[in-house]
């Protein structure tokens, strides 16, 4: 177990639906990153916030969209849903000692949820 | 941005023999570079990382070395079991910029 949650655990749900995917980091973790992983594909960075602000985006579609709360924890809104859009989504989170340091700390992952577009 | 090229993409082994699996990287400025394996389904967990201060690093089973210069990584698993089958994924970032995985490794360990 890495201290990282994510709920639900698995969604189904139809095209042109909205979705929200909960990420819970690690205590004392400042930094949520979101990850999305498609059958035999591997890890595709979206976005990442530390402390509240987002500071990095990777290939998030603009239907995409995430925020980090006071609390730390975070959600990913996945909006417009397509059948292309079932995948695996990861949460990861690290501690970023010193302060923002980017990727370059240890990022621990939660279980994922797996979302399924019909 | 930082691009990381990892092979071989599927690897088969008896059980008992090692296992090594290479990855490149672009940016000569990226300084960690952590391992993750992840098994079917599960989530993808640290197994092993190194900094670049170091050029090797070892776990019991497991062990990442590090080449600066040439720009490229390994991981070295010894005396495989079948426990071991799993997708392994190699990374690299550097400060200030996110990680860039590696596409996959898909280890398959035969009893």
């Amino acid at each position: 177990d890495s201290g990282v949650t994510q709920t639900p655990k698995h969604l189904i749900t139809a095209t042109g639906q909205r979705v929200t995917l909960r990420c819970s980091p690690r205590s004392g973790d400042l930094s949520v990153y979101w990850y999305q992983q498609s059958l035999d594909q591997g890890l595709q960075f979206l976005i990442q916030y530390y402390n509240g602000e987002e500071r990095a985006k990777g290939n998030i579609l603009e239907r995409f969209s995430a925020q980090q709360f006071p609390d730390l924890h975070s959600e990913l809104n996945l909006s417009s849903l397509e059948l292309g859009d079932s995948a695996l989504y990861f949460c990861a989170s690290s501690v970023e000692v010193g302060g923002w340091t980017g990727g370059a700390d240890t990022q621990y992952f939660g279980p994922g949820t797996r979302l399924t577009v019909l | 941005g930082e691009n990381v090229e990892q092979h071989p993409s599927t690897l088969s082994v008896q059980e008992g023999d090692s296992a090594v699996i290479k990855c490149t990287y672009s940016d000569s400025a990226s300084n960690y570079f952590p391992w993750y394996k992840q098994e079917l389904g599960k989530r993808p967990q640290l197994i092993i990382d190194i900094r670049s201060n170091v050029g090797e690093k070892k776990d019991q089973r497991i062990a990442v070395t590090l080449n600066k210069t040439a720009k490229h990584f390994s991981l070295h698993i010894t005396e495989t079991q079948p426990e071991d089958s799993a997708v392994y994924f190699c990374a690299a970032s550097k400060r200030y910029s996110t990680l860039t995985f590696g596409k996959g490794t898909m280890l398959l360990v035969s009893p």
